[in-house]
């Protein structure tokens, strides 16, 4: 399967601490995708890293890639309750359709 | 720039019934792909469509179509409408195709059936 697997289901922190969410996939990608979803609406675009990109960051976002591993991970440092919401990876392979994975649910608590 | 506008935001409807959900994508996108979203199955590719043309299908029954008129704004229809099809339906668009690039999403279309 293409999909993403995101790990853990379900995390539940305290405001300032850090997040991490992983994301391991079995195909090769031409870039993985990073996006949130707050509860009833649309996702947010969060970050885009590339197949030969090792890691990006967008403010408190840091995301990291290993192709070797098949593997992604968000970091979200200083998190705030405002960053309670669902963290989606999703992969594209050249041609192909965006795929989904399953998702992490992230609950800030203040 | 407006974001992608999905119209209706609600909707009811019974089994049997059909149903058009409609997607305005951002100004100057050519690219808009429809997702399911369930909380059993997730977030399901439905289709992208790219210039008026089907670029990709997923894995749906024939019952789930769609087209993309010549100005970029795209309308899935879904026929003979079963319990299962209640979902959240996301429309996504982008500058070019397929997912090389953001995907801006709309606010979706909660779809039930009674």
């Amino acid at each position: 399967s293409q999909q993403g697997e995101e790990d853990p289901q379900a995390l539940s922190i305290q405001e300032g601490e850090n997040a991490t969410m992983n994301c391991s996939y079995k195909t090769s990608i031409n870039n993985l995708q990073w996006y949130r979803q707050n509860s009833g609406r649309g996702l947010v675009h969060l970050i885009l890293i590339r197949s030969n990109e090792r890691e990006k960051h967008s403010g408190r976002l840091r995301v990291t890639l290993d192709t070797s591993k098949k593997s992604s991970s968000l970091l979200i440092t200083a998190s705030r309750a405002a960053d309670t919401a669902s963290y989606f990876c999703a992969l594209y392979n050249q041609g192909g359709k965006l795929i989904f994975g399953q998702g992490t649910e992230l609950s800030v608590k203040p | 720039k407006a974001g992608v506008t999905q119209t209706p935001r609600y909707l009811i409807k019974t089994r049997g019934q059909q149903v058009t959900l409609s997607c305005s994508p951002i100004s100057g996108h050519r690219s808009v792909s429809w997702y399911q979203q369930t909380p059993g199955q997730g977030l399901q590719f439905l289709f992208e469509y790219f210039s008026e043309t089907q670029r990709n299908k997923g894995n749906f029954p024939g019952r789930f179509s769609g087209r993309q008129f010549s100005n970029s704004r795209s309308e899935m229809n879904v026929s003979t409408l079963e319990l299962g099809d209640s979902a959240l339906y996301l429309c996504a668009s982008s500058q070019g195709a397929g997912g090389n690039q953001p995907q801006h999403f709309g606010d979706g279309t909660r779809l039930s059936i009674l």
